[in-house]
């Protein structure tokens, strides 16, 4: 069964400050792994990482992919009260009868005081 | 373009009641899905339909019902709601062969209780 766990689940920090969230898989036949930012209702797209070592950017968000070790990290820089939010990791698998089940960790709670 | 749609946006059951929960997209996707989500739990799959005319169990399907109408629309329903089904459903819809073929939209959204 295709598993995917977030750390930490939840997580406090000031305007300014640099985090990192962790997201860990394990998944038969991997194709992608997403991120999305969940704010008070639909979940919306922010990443899809298919490569291991490519970094990709938007703004003050970043995220890579480690397809040895099996893990992704979201790295958010400067953080403001609008990042606020949960992130969501999901894993999609390469196809077959797996098709379209995306498998989501819990989340991750981020909240940016002032 | 209004994406993904769902209605009603909350609701309230009593055990045994039936509901339908409607989705509706208008990016022309072939793909579409149904999770529902509890706290600490993240989005568990209820049901899919890769394209139209086909469904597909999830990790939860029990107690589900889901009705592919058309290429746009995919609704899901409750035949006899108890408790463990209150939570929030989405909808969400995805283009296999585009370029980003893995990536969902989702809709807003339904708060459903059942009492």
């Amino acid at each position: 069964e295709d598993k995917v766990v977030q750390s930490p689940l939840s997580l406090v920090v000031h305007e300014g400050d640099t985090v990192t969230l962790n997201c860990s898989y394990e998944v038969t036949n991997f194709r992608s792994l997403l991120w999305y930012k969940q704010e008070k209702k639909a979940p919306t797209f922010l990443f899809m990482l298919t490569s291991s070592g490519i970094e990709k950017k938007s703004g003050r968000l970043s995220s890579i992919l480690d397809k040895k070790e099996l893990f992704s990290i979201l790295n958010i820089t400067a953080t403001q009260t609008g990042d606020s939010a949960v992130y969501l990791c999901a894993v999609v698998p390469a196809g077959g009868t797996s098709y379209g089940k995306l498998t989501f960790g819990q989340g991750t709670i981020l909240t940016v005081h002032p | 373009n209004a994406g993904v749609t769902q209605t009603p946006k909350f609701q309230v059951l009593k055990t045994g009641q039936s509901m339908t929960l409607q989705c509706a997209q208008d990016m022309n996707h072939n793909s579409m899905y149904w999770y529902r989500q509890d706290p600490g739990m993240g989005l568990r799959l209820i049901y899919y339909s890769a394209s139209e005319g086909t469904t597909d169990k999830g990790e939860v399907p029990n107690g589900y019902n889901v009705s592919r109408l058309n290429k746009r629309e995919f609704s899901l329903r409750l035949e006899s709601a108890a408790p463990s089904q209150t939570s929030v459903y989405f909808c969400a819809s995805s283009d296999p062969g585009g370029a980003r073929r893995d990536t969902q939209y989702f809709g807003p959204g339904t708060r459903l209780t059942v009492l």
